[in-house]
C-alpha cells in the first residue's frame, strides 16, 4: 500500500495564478482532510470530507476550494493564489467510527506564492 | 470552538533524560487526544493517543496523561534517544461528524547525545 500520496511535492506560483493539489489514498478511508502548516501555528484544518461527494469547511477555508468526486481522491484548489497562502499543505485520511481514529498523513506539498 | 495550547515551543534535553510536553484544551466535550511526531520533511505520524474515559496510557518509553477536570494532557518520553528529536503535536477532537482534530502549535524536541 502506498498510503496517502500528494502531488506535487513542490510548487512556486505567482500571485493570482491558480493550481490544484491532489491527494490520493489507497486505504479505502471515508474521511479525508486538508491542512496547512505554518511556523508556530501547528496544523490548521482547511476543508474536509466525510465521504465521496461531500465537503465541509474547516478552520481556515477562505481562498480554497475542494472536491471529492472519487472516494480515493481529495483535491484542493487555489483559484487566485496570494502570498499568504505560502505554506506546507498536508492531506490526511482515516476510517469512520470510533474504533480507528488515527489520521494518516501524506508527505506534504511545499507551496510558495511570490 | 475548540482551542489547543501547547508548551513549550522548543525543548532541549540530554540523551537519557526525560521530556515532558504539555497541552491544554478549551472544549470540555472533546473526547479524543492524540499525539503526533513529525520528522524533518515528512508528514506527522501518530505515536500515542488517549480517550476521555482514560487517565493514563503507556507504550514503552512514551506515556500520555489526561486531566479532564483541568482540561490538560501531557506527553512523557523517558530515556530519550537522539532519534526522538522531532516536532511533536498534540491535538483534541471535539464531538463532530468527520473526526476533526484541532492541533496545538507544536514542540521542537532536540535530544543531544
Amino acid at each position: 500500500n502506498a498510503g496517502v500520496t500528494q502531488t506535487p511535492k513542490f510548487r512556486v506560483l505567482k500571485t493570482g495564478q491558480s493550481m490544484t493539489l491532489l491527494c490520493a489514498q489507497d486505504m479505502n478511508h471515508e474521511y479525508m482532510y486538508w491542512y496547512r502548516q505554518d511556523p508556530g501555528m501547528g496544523l490548521r484544518l482547511i476543508h474536509y470530507s466525510v465521504g465521496e461527494g461531500t465537503t465541509a469547511k474547516g478552520e481556515v477555508p477562505d481562498g480554497y476550494n475542494v472536491s471529492r468526486l472519487k472516494k480515493q481522491n481529495f483535491l484542493l484548489g487555489l483559484e487566485s493564489a496570494a502570498p499568504s497562502q505560502t505554506s506546507v499543505y498536508f492531506c490526511a485520511s482515516r476510517h469512520t467510527g470510533d474504533l480507528y481514529n488515527e489520521q494518516f498523513f501524506g508527505p506534504g506539498t511545499r507551496l510558495t506564492v511570490l | 470552538g475548540e482551542n489547543v495550547e501547547q508548551h513549550p515551543s522548543t525543548l532541549s534535553v540530554q540523551e537519557g533524560d526525560s521530556a515532558v510536553i504539555k497541552c491544554t484544551y478549551s472544549d470540555s466535550a472533546s473526547n479524543y487526544f492524540p499525539w503526533y511526531k513529525q520528522e524533518l520533511g515528512k508528514g506527522p505520524q501518530l505515536i500515542i493517543d488517549i480517550r476521555s474515559n482514560v487517565g493514563e496510557k503507556k507504550d514503552q518509553r512514551i506515556a500520555v496523561t489526561l486531566n479532564k477536570t483541568a482540561k490538560h494532557f501531557s506527553l512523557h518520553i523517558t530515556e530519550t534517544q537522539p532519534e526522538d528529536s522531532a516536532v511533536y503535536f498534540c491535538a483534541a477532537s471535539p464531538p463532530s461528524l468527520g473526526g476533526k482534530l484541532i492541533f496545538g502549535q507544536g514542540t521542537e524536541l532536540s535530544v543531544k547525545p
